[in-house]
């Protein structure tokens, strides 16, 4: 498999616009989850599903913030309107549950910058 | 809430210069403690699960031990190719499949 794949892998954008984020899990995990990394908070969980169903989305930081999983294949993460603050590495991630212990599986993230 | 902590926040060492990395948890009811390495630009990278106080467990110069409160990794010998930043985290058996992160620790093995 070629383990969790995230694009872009960088995206620049000018505040006010929105940012779409992309993923596709590890094919046949069942738990999907979406992190935020910056220096000052370290990698913090913004929401994650099970099944394509949203289960905890209580570190949303805003309304600004939104998530879908349309399919077992692949997740969306947008931000809109974006803010300088949201820049950030973003990483997506995928489990199984009751396979390898819960082991999540990173992909190799996307580094937003807001101007 | 779940919370993890760990020092120190960067530590530099020698090549063959062991030492300990540190991690300090409040959890309610651990399901789960895992260690990652992540290398700059990249996602981190799954190294060991602990599941009870007592365990241990070894990959190379790694090894990671656990108690009622804390977690250590010792790294034996270590060379450049370690220079890396260590995260600890938890699972538990409240936030169902949520892993609460620690800041890391960035380690430099010098040649």
């Amino acid at each position: 498999d070629a383990g969790v794949i995230q694009s872009p892998r960088h995206e620049v954008t000018e505040m006010g616009q929105e940012v779409t984020l992309r993923c596709k899990p590890i094919s046949g995990h069942d738990y999907l989850f979406w992190y935020r990394q910056t220096m000052m908070r370290g990698l913090e969980l913004l929401i994650y599903f099970n099944n394509n169903v949203p289960i905890d989305d209580s570190g949303m930081p805003e309304d600004r913030f939104s998530a879908k999983m349309p399919n077992a294949s692949f997740s969306t993460l947008k931000i809109q309107p974006s803010e300088p603050r949201d820049s950030a590495v973003y990483f997506c991630a995928s489990s199984l549950v009751g396979g390898a212990k819960n082991i999540q599986y990173f992909g190799a993230g996307t580094r937003l910058s807001v101007l | 809430e779940d919370q993890v902590t760990q020092s120190p926040e960067a530590l530099r060492l020698q090549e063959g210069e062991s030492s300990s990395l540190n991690c300090s948890y409040t959890v309610s009811g651990l399901r789960g403690l895992f260690w990652y390495r992540q290398d700059p630009g990249k996602g981190p990278e799954f190294l060991f699960t602990l599941y009870s106080a007592g365990e241990e467990k070894e990959k190379e110069r790694l090894k990671a031990t656990l108690t009622k409160k804390e977690s250590f990794l010792h790294i034996t010998a270590p060379k450049p190719e370690d220079s890396a930043t260590y995260l600890c985290a938890v699972q538990g058996t409240g936030g169902y499949q949520k892993v609460t992160f620690g800041t890391g620790t960035k380690l430099q093995v010098i040649p």
